[in-house]
């Protein structure tokens, strides 16, 4: 069954202390990798599309890398606004599906002043 | 240019009663998602529309589940004889076609009582 894994299920930082957040998954033949962030209440915000392995993408103080099995979210030097959960998707690997996709459980990140 | 649009934002029913969430795509997006988010979950996939076309549907969307996109446009979801395992935000998603990338109205928050 393709899944998804996050971890930690939350993360608690100090404004300006740097961390990752992980992102495993189980589908063969990627389509690609996506991160969103969600605040309390609302819809999920797109951030990030990853396709291959070694690529990364940067937007202010987040960065999301790939390899084969995982994605990492890198958080440099966090702000408390940045607090808000962090949730990843891949589209499913089975025959006939057009852009459903599966969603991990997110990580919930909460920065401290 | 406007985002994805849901209405309402939030629904308070008596089980029992049928409900009727409405979507606003992204006006140049011909894919349509609806997904269900209970707390402390990632999004789960419920159905997707091509243009007024319905192709592809969860195991997750009992037959009390109907979803609609008549001309292609905006979408509505009905849920009949609610229950209460139907408490949830109901998320909608737009992309266009052959881009996995979907964009995210803010939910309905339906509350079963």
């Amino acid at each position: 069954e393709d899944q998804v894994t996050q971890s930690p299920e939350a993360l608690r930082l100090q404004e300006g202390e740097s961390s990752s957040l992980n992102c495993s998954y189980t589908v063969s033949g990627l389509r690609g990798l996506f991160w969103y962030r969600q605040d309390p209440g609302k819809g999920p915000e797109f951030l990030f599309t990853l396709y291959s392995a070694g690529e990364e993408k940067e937007k202010e103080r987040l960065k999301a890398t790939l390899t084969k099995k995982e994605s990492f979210l890198h958080i440099t030097a966090p702000k408390p606004e940045d607090s808000a959960t962090y949730l990843c998707a891949v589209p499913p690997n089975y025959g006939g599906s057009q852009g459903n996709l599966i969603f991990g459980k997110g990580t919930k990140l909460s920065v401290k002043p | 240019d406007t985002g994805v649009s849901q209405d309402p934002r939030h629904k308070i029913t008596k089980r029992g009663q049928n409900v009727t969430f409405r979507c606003d795509p992204i006006s140049e997006h011909n894919r349509l998602y609806w997904y269900r988010q209970t707390l402390g979950q990632g999004p789960e996939f419920l159905t997707y529309f091509q243009n007024e076309a319905q192709l592809e549907k969860s195991r997750l969307l009992s037959d009390r589940f109907s979803a609609e996109r008549p001309k292609g446009s905006f979408s509505t979801l009905e849920i009949q004889r609610t229950e209460q395992g139907d408490s949830a935000m109901y998320l909608c998603a737009s992309s266009p076609a052959g881009i996995y990338e979907q964009y995210f109205g803010p939910g309905t928050r339906l509350t079963v009582t």
